[in-house]
């Protein structure tokens, strides 16, 4: 069974415009982690953000928010006054502590298009 | 540089050869990951090191597929006899580990094509 699902294939947005990235995942641990991953062409998977299982609290970095709901098991990822330059593959992922947070499940992947 | 570094970034080979791919993770970062992607999917687990102890491997991972981590720095990824299916792309992470659930730090990717 999938680990994370992210639904949407591709999103296309004009530039400015705010857009989230959906991700719903799913784990029988009570300790796991969630993580957001953006991969431009040129492939490197970049780090954006961390989550904690016992830490719901919603923050903003700069561009950047994201909406961690257990109830839902979803973490969703929004940026705001998109960029051209925020074109990409978005990827979220878990890792489980009963595993030693060592190994990544991925979701599948989203397509951010900011057409100027 | 201070990042994961793999090293050849494309790699193209006939089937049936062996290749090796190299990737130096980041300096002091004692776990070490590799993961495959091909196209339109997510990465998807290979093996874990700590330090030099490969301590986990995915049933992706065959017989046909060794790592190695000799003295808890870098790693070789080998593959033998390789087949079409193995055409990928293949990701090198490390992380501190000094904390469970830390976020993991890719180097940019071995392209392996077999035709």
């Amino acid at each position: 069974a999938q680990k994370v699902t992210q639904a949407q294939t591709e999103i296309s947005v004009v530039e400015k415009e705010d857009v989230t990235l959906d991700c719903v995942y799913e784990t029988r641990d009570t300790t796991y982690y969630l993580f957001w991953y953006k991969q431009p062409p040129s492939g490197e998977l970049v780090f954006l953000i961390r989550r904690n299982s016992f830490d719901e609290q919603n923050e903003i970095s700069g561009r950047y928010s994201w909406n961690f709901q257990k109830s839902t098991s979803s973490f969703n990822f929004t940026i705001t006054a998109s960029q051209v330059v925020d074109s990409a593959v978005y990827f979220c992922a878990l890792s489980e502590a009963s595993l030693g947070g060592n190994q990544f499940y991925f979701g599948t992947g989203t397509s951010l298009t900011v057409i100027p | 540089d201070t990042g994961v570094s793999q090293n050849p970034r494309h790699k193209i080979t006939k089937r049936g050869q062996n290749v090796t791919f190299r990737c130096d993770p980041i300096s002091e970062h004692n776990r070490l990951y590799w993961y495959r992607q091909t196209l339109g999917q997510g990465p998807e687990f290979l093996t874990y090191f700590q330090n030099e102890a490969q301590l986990e491997k995915s049933r992706l991972l065959s017989d046909r597929f060794s790592a190695e981590r000799p003295k808890g720095s870098f790693s070789t990824l080998e593959i033998q006899r390789t087949e079409q299916g193995d055409s990928a792309m293949y990701l090198c992470a490390s992380s501190p580990g000094s904390i469970v659930g830390t976020e993991a730090f890719f180097g940019q990717g071995t392209r392996l094509t077999v035709v």
